[in-house]
């Protein structure tokens, strides 16, 4: 089955620091990929969608500085948390869909910023 | 009024019970539904989804879809301690095909 790949499963970085979050698709073409953040007790909230080579579109009040969305491939995209604080410290997902439909979920991303 | 709703829960259920959880979206012309399940600290797992108006059945899950009502929900029958976990109910709306979530209703499932 359709499987993403996502690393790092957890991370711990200083406060001031960027980290980036990687997501492959494994053996299919994502030609969509969707970036959720869920804190503790909450649902995913979706923070970014990218097609593979145009820019991120960001959902409201989503800092499209601070969150940089790289999709270069159709196998790969990145988000890059700049200047990480505290207050990012959350599970962040990442979600590809492919054409005929269907939504693939990575494993998640632990950060933790101290 | 957000676009997915859920009642958080918990939902508590004795084992061998159906448990039945319920969604309500407000984009009147979404097409997909899904629901997922996420036990803590994981991604979410699809259970299933459904498109059209009805009941769709898939071993101990059934989804239904109520579209005039803008009502999706989804019965667990013999639910098993295994089963606790938060259920998310998803909507795909927007550009791009987006899936937008509720906030979850966390099911019990005691022996």
């Amino acid at each position: 089955g359709a499987v993403v790949s996502q690393h790092p499963s957890w991370v711990i970085c200083k406060s001031g620091t960027s980290v980036k979050i990687e997501c492959r698709s494994l053996d299919f073409q994502a030609t969509t990929m969707f970036w959720y953040r869920q804190f503790p007790k909450q649902s995913l909230m979706l923070m970014a969608t990218s097609n593979e080579g145009s820019k991120a579109t960001y959902e409201q009040g989503v800092e499209k500085d601070k969150f940089l969305i790289n999709h270069a491939s159709l196998t790969l995209s990145t988000l890059t948390v700049t200047s990480a604080h505290p207050e990012d410290s959350s599970f962040y997902i990442c979600s590809a869909s492919r054409t005929g439909g269907g939504y693939t979920f990575g494993s998640g991303t632990r950060l933790t910023v101290v | 009024q957000k676009e997915v709703e859920q009642n958080s829960g918990p939902l508590s259920v004795p084992e061998g019970a159906i448990a039945s959880l319920n969604c309500t979206y407000s984009d009147r012309g979404s097409q997909s539904f899904f629901w997922y399940r996420q036990y803590s600290g994981k991604s979410p797992e699809l259970i299933m989804f459904i498109y059209s108006n009805g009941d769709k059945e898939d071993g101990r899950f059934t989804a239904q879809l109520n579209k005039a009502s803008q009502y999706v929900s989804l019965l667990i029958r013999d639910s098993q301690p295994s089963d606790s976990a938060t259920y998310l109910c998803a909507v795909v709306g927007g550009g791009y095909n987006k899936l937008i979530f509720g906030a979850g209703t966390r099911l019990a499932v005691h022996p």
